[in-house]
């Protein structure tokens, strides 16, 4: 069965700190890997993909097949970062997105 | 470019009772999704509709039902509401369901069964 695991409830960093959002799979084939974000009053959308390698807002992923993780990272929080993170996975086209619960990351000023 | 949006956003049921939530995908997108939010946890997945045919199921009872129609958009239907299915519902769309599409969620319906 393929699980998604965000080890971390809340995590709360001051501005202008280094933020590792952690989170580690469980899947027996080759996953896609995503990282969602929702700010507060806003919809679920798309941060971004493993298969894309992109930077978005400053924030990267790198997946790490080995250790079987897909941890976010951005070098400088900044306030707006402030939301709940999820990190999904998806084995096959039709089979939907497996979700983490989610990290309430919060920056403070 | 309109977003996915869903109707309605709030509802109260009483347990056993049929509830109906509806969903109108991004123009362009034929597959269409469901989720189910509970309270403190990620979403989960419902099924998956692509060009009007159920192609994916999650690990959710006969009760969970849907449709989606000849211009994509899509319902949910729930049978004999437990107080279990009190959640937040997200219909998401996408262009296909093959590797690198992105997928487009709605705002969601808040579903509380009593």
């Amino acid at each position: 069965a393929q699980r998604v695991t965000q080890p971390e409830k809340l995590l709360s960093v001051f501005k202008g700190a280094p933020v590792e959002l952690k989170c580690n799979y469980s899947y027996s084939g080759s996953p896609e890997l995503f990282w969602y974000v929702q700010y507060s009053r806003q919809r679920l959308q798309l941060l971004l993909r493993h298969i894309s390698r992109e930077s978005i807002k400053g924030f990267t992923a790198d997946l790490n097949k080995g250790e079987t993780s897909f941890h976010l990272k951005k070098p400088f929080a900044q306030e707006e970062d402030s939301a709940m993170y999820y990190c999904a996975l998806r084995g096959g086209g039709a089979d939907g997105l497996t979700f983490g619960k989610g990290t309430h990351l919060i920056i403070q000023p | 470019e309109t977003g996915v949006t869903q109707s309605p956003t709030h509802l109260i049921k009483t347990r056993g009772q049929q509830v109906t939530l509806r969903c109108s995908s991004q123009s362009g997108h034929n597959t269409v999704s469901w989720y189910q939010q509970a309270l403190g946890q990620g979403p989960q997945f419902i099924f998956q509709y692509y060009r009007e045919e159920e192609n994916g199921r999650g690990n959710f009872p006969p009760r969970f039902s849907g449709l989606q129609f000849p211009n994509y958009s899509s319902e949910l239907n729930v049978n004999a509401l437990e107080l279990d299915d009190s959640a937040l519902y997200l219909c998401a769309s996408s262009v296909g369901h093959g590797v690198g599409n992105t997928i487009y969620f709605g705002e969601g319906s808040w579903l509380t069964v009593v």
